[in-house]
């Protein structure tokens, strides 16, 4: 079974602060998705990491996919009271196995105003 | 970009009757469609792979007496929770590729509260 610890499970900070949520595993995922989920909603897609190293860009977010792909992080630079939610990372095992996400425990941020 | 339509939003049930669910492709094709299961506070969980044509592939642990699975259409896939319990009571949500690549993620529907009393 492929785990993917996601750490930390909260986070409260003010808004203009930075934070950095990971996401790490013993094992290869061909693929590492970042998801934000509202309460009483299904996750929606933040961003696709696929190369080893790869670093992608989202406005104030900065994904990272580790270079032997097995672990991710978000970073959110100066965050605002709108990106409080419920972050999650989601490792795809790929092959026979495509699309059979392997789910992070989640990251609940809030930003104070 | 891609939607995925998923009702009833929410459905509460007697114990021992049995609940379907729809999830829809509104503007692409999904020959596979993916079910997961998240309790409350907790993270999302594979349940089972639903293949347009071919029987569901389900999770080990999953029953798949009690849960269901029709993928009659490229763009239709059904949960049935079958002699549904207290303890089915969750929030089921499905997902499909989004255009059949490892680069584009997933689309998610929005979810179903399901509430067995």
């Amino acid at each position: 079974t492929q785990l993917l610890e996601q750490s930390p499970q909260f986070l409260s900070i003010q808004e203009g602060e930075n934070l950095t949520v990971y996401c790490n595993s013993s094992s290869v995922f061909s693929s590492l998705q970042w998801y934000r989920q509202e309460p009483g909603e299904g996750p929606v897609l933040l961003v696709t990491v696929v190369t080893g190293g790869e670093v992608k860009k989202l406005k104030r977010l900065t994904f990272q996919f580790g270079d032997a792909r097995k672990d991710s992080s978000l970073h959110i630079t100066a965050a605002q009271p709108g990106d409080t939610g419920l972050y999650l990372c989601a490792g795809d095992r790929g092959g026979t196995s495509y699309g059979k996400l392997t789910f992070g425990q989640g990251t609940i941020l809030t930003v104070h105003p | 970009g891609a939607v995925v339509s998923q009702h009833p939003s929410r459905v509460i049930c007697k114990s021992g009757t049995s609940v379907k669910i729809e999830c829809r492709s509104l503007d692409f094709q999904a020959t596979t469609m993916f079910w997961y299961r998240q309790f409350p506070k907790q993270s999302l969980m594979l349940m089972a792979t639903s293949n347009e044509g071919s029987k569901a592939t389900y999770e080990q642990g999953v029953e798949k007496d009690k849960f269901l699975i029709n993928h009659a259409s490229l763009t239709l896939s059904t949960l049935t929770v079958t002699s549904a319990h207290p303890e089915d009571s969750s929030f089921y949500i499905c997902s499909a590729p989004n255009r059949g690549s490892l680069s584009y993620g997933y689309t998610f529907g929005s979810g179903t509260r399901l509430t067995v009393v």
